[in-house]
């Protein structure tokens, strides 16, 4: 399987920097991906890994180690226009993709 | 403009009675796929499609039928729709090619089996 563990909930400040983890356990992947949510509406693409390190862009960064099973987001300068739900999600060769339950962030003035 | 196409946006319907929910996308990609959203639970992969005429069982399709006959549709059926069913469903596609693609999701469906 691929259990994709991620925290419910977080909370930040405005102009801060958070970083939201994703752990899974999985036989095999092809990419990690992170998608946002606001609430009501589709989540929309934020970033992807496919080889371990760190990809940014502007705001957003991802990390992955696929020896440790790990990845995070990382958002920095946070606004109020980031308080949603992150999802992580694994996309196999075969076509399935699973996400993680999400993380709710909400960012305070 | 590029899109991923739901209809209905909300539907209430009765336990048993037959219905389809379509998806269309413009952007010409080979692989499309349903998912069901919960409260607390995350997108959970209905049934999904990586060309035309292929389509493969995701982690939870019992109650579910797809159907992709052309490129373009994924509709998605429910034969005898239960209270369990009542959820919200979002469509989304990708490119299949070039390593990995993101997927572009629909504006979702919400749907109520009463």
């Amino acid at each position: 399987g691929q259990n994709i563990d991620q925290p419910t909930e977080m909370t930040a400040t405005e102009g801060a920097i958070v970083q939201i983890n994703c752990t899974y356990q999985t036989s095999g992947f092809n990419g990690l991906f992170w998608y946002q949510q606001h609430a009501g509406e589709a989540p929309t693409f934020l970033s992807y890994n496919v080889l371990d390190g760190l990809e940014e862009k502007g705001r957003f960064s991802s990390f992955l180690s696929r020896s440790k099973g790990y990845s995070y987001l990382l958002l920095k300068e946070l606004q109020m226009k980031d308080s949603a739900s992150y999802l992580c999600a694994l996309n196999t060769n075969a076509g399935k993709s699973t996400f993680g339950d999400g993380t709710t962030l909400t960012v305070k003035p | 403009e590029a899109q991923v196409t739901q209809n209905p946006r909300y539907l209430i319907t009765v336990t048993g009675k037959k219905l389809t929910v379509t998806c269309s996308q413009n952007m010409n990609h080979e692989y499309m796929s349903w998912y069901r959203q919960d409260p607390g639970l995350g997108l959970r992969q209905i049934y999904y499609s990586m060309n035309v005429e292929v389509t493969d069982k995701g982690d939870v399709p019992e109650g579910y039928k797809v159907s992709r006959k052309e490129k373009r549709n994924f509709p998605l059926i429910l034969e005898s729709p239960s209270p369990n069913q009542t959820s919200l469903y979002f469509c989304a596609s990708r490119f299949v090619g070039g390593g990995n693609q993101p997927q572009h999701f629909g504006d979702g469906t919400r749907l109520s089996i009463l």
